[in-house]
């Protein structure tokens, strides 16, 4: 079974569309975070929920709203798409938000958007 | 501000050779250390962690790291590297106060046969 699961795993569209993607996490982990990685590999964390209560938000573009229906899903929606947006996105989750990082995060797969 | 820098951008070993990357972290108080390793394609996973107590620590895959304070360094071990060790190796420092990892900008590792 898989712990942290993203749909989809690919995804190319056109500058200006709305995106979705969407994550789960089968653990009963209360806390799930979105991270963004860049063509660098550099892993960056931008939103993180605790029990459907936004956590984290760090300075990222408001066209970026994460959405948390329930502990176990953490969906990322992405308005007015733009070339800079193309990264990996990983999704992942903690039992607990844990304060200096003390819970272990479990990652997904990733989501690999291009932007064209 | 944390920060986590690991210098080596590539490295490159032979299958058989011993393994040693690179961590040094930037932090006030006692830091949350991990290391994660990310396969091609994959996602990221654990490999060990240091949050108190033995400096040396053990993870999967035969892997280890030992926190040095005095260093501010947080380097992993292999005594014996494998093919399937290639990946992408990341260094994460749990920030003290906040929920957040930050992580370093990763060591790809190549294995040669």
């Amino acid at each position: 079974d898989t712990a942290v699961s993203q749909t989809p795993k690919y995804l190319v569209t056109q500058m200006g569309n709305d995106k979705s993607i969407k994550c789960e996490q089968n653990l009963g982990h209360d806390t799930m975070y979105w991270y963004k990685q860049d063509s660098k590999k550099f892993l960056k964390i931008m939103f993180s929920y605790n029990n459907k209560e936004l956590i984290i938000n760090e300075t990222v573009p408001n066209r970026f709203s994460p959405k948390s229906p329930d502990k176990a899903h953490l969906n990322l929606h992405i308005n007015s798409l733009e070339l800079g947006d193309s990264a990996v996105y990983f999704c992942a989750s903690s039992k607990r938000p844990g304060l200096a990082g003390t819970d272990t995060q479990y990652f997904g797969p990733g989501t690999r958007l291009t932007v064209l | 501000a944390q920060s986590v820098t690991q210098p080596d951008i590539h490295i490159t070993v032979s299958e058989g050779a011993s393994l040693e990357l690179r961590c040094n972290y930037s932090y006030g108080a006692t830091p949350y250390l991990f290391w994660y390793v990310q396969s091609p394609g994959q996602g990221l996973q654990l490999l060990l962690k240091y949050f108190s107590g033995d400096t040396l620590v053990q993870g999967i895959k035969g892997f280890e790291a030992e926190f040095k304070r005095s260093q501010s360094s947080f380097n992993l071990r292999k005594p014996s590297v494998h093919w399937s060790d290639a990946a992408e190796y990341f260094c994460a420092v749990g920030a003290g106060g906040t929920y957040k990892y930050i992580f370093g900008t990763g060591t790809r590792l190549k294995v040669l046969a």
